[in-house]
């Protein structure tokens, strides 16, 4: 198994773009996080969906961001518009349940 | 709400000495924490968990309910140890899948 990926790597944008970040899951995981790491805050979890359905977005910061689970082998985080306080590694993660997190190599995202 | 806090940004210790990451959490309920650990280059790992109480790489954790507590330590600190380490907790609003981190720790090991 590959283990969670995450695409882009890197993403370097202008502030009031739109951003996408993505995410497939270990298949046969339920769970699927979205965490946000900053040197200030450390690993903020924004959002966790179980078997696709979002459960828990009190961590997603404003309206500006939104995710998304069509199905189980994928998820996006959306950022719309984009500003430069949104700069930070974008980690995803998947699970089964009472199972540790596996994680994804994360996104860095630059906003200028 | 449930809350983890590693009070430490950064920690430096000299190779062989021991080695003690602390953290605390708030959580009414029956929490499982984690340790993770993430080295240079890598991605976020799994390195210990209490309900397991086992060893990895030397390193242990217990459970102190009264303080609510689970410290991170080793005996004798080496090199390959340097990285950042985050405490996390299960549980709590949100659903008990939803896992809270701390704001991590980078152990920084001297030669």
């Amino acid at each position: 198994d590959a283990g969670v990926i995450q695409s882009p790597r890197h993403e370097v944008t202008e502030m009031g773009q739109e951003v996408t970040l993505r995410c497939k899951p270990i298949s046969g995981h339920d769970y699927l996080f979205w965490y946000r790491q900053t040197m200030m805050r450390g690993l903020e979890l924004l959002i966790y969906f179980n078997n696709n359905v979002p459960i828990d977005d009190s961590g997603m910061p404003e309206d500006r961001f939104s995710a998304k689970m069509p199905n189980a082998s994928f998820s996006t985080l959306k950022i719309q518009p984009s500003e430069p306080r949104d700069s930070a590694v974008y980690f995803c993660a998947s699970s089964l349940a009472n199972s540790p997190l596996h994680f994804g190599n994360g996104t860095r995202l630059t906003v200028t | 709400a449930q809350r983890v806090t590693q009070p430490e940004k950064l920690l430096s210790v000299f190779k062989g000495a021991p080695v003690e990451l602390k953290c605390n959490y708030s959580y009414s309920g029956s929490p499982e924490l984690f340790w993770y650990v993430q080295y240079s280059r890598q991605r976020l790992q799994l390195l210990l968990r209490h309900i397991s109480r086992e060893s990895i790489k030397g390193f242990t954790a217990d459970l102190n309910k009264g303080e609510t507590s689970f410290h991170l330590k080793k005996p004798f600190a080496q090199e390959e140890d340097s990285a950042m380490y985050y405490c996390a907790l299960r549980g709590g609003s949100g659903g008990y899948q939803k896992v809270t981190f701390g704001t991590g720790t980078k152990l920084q090991v001297i030669p």
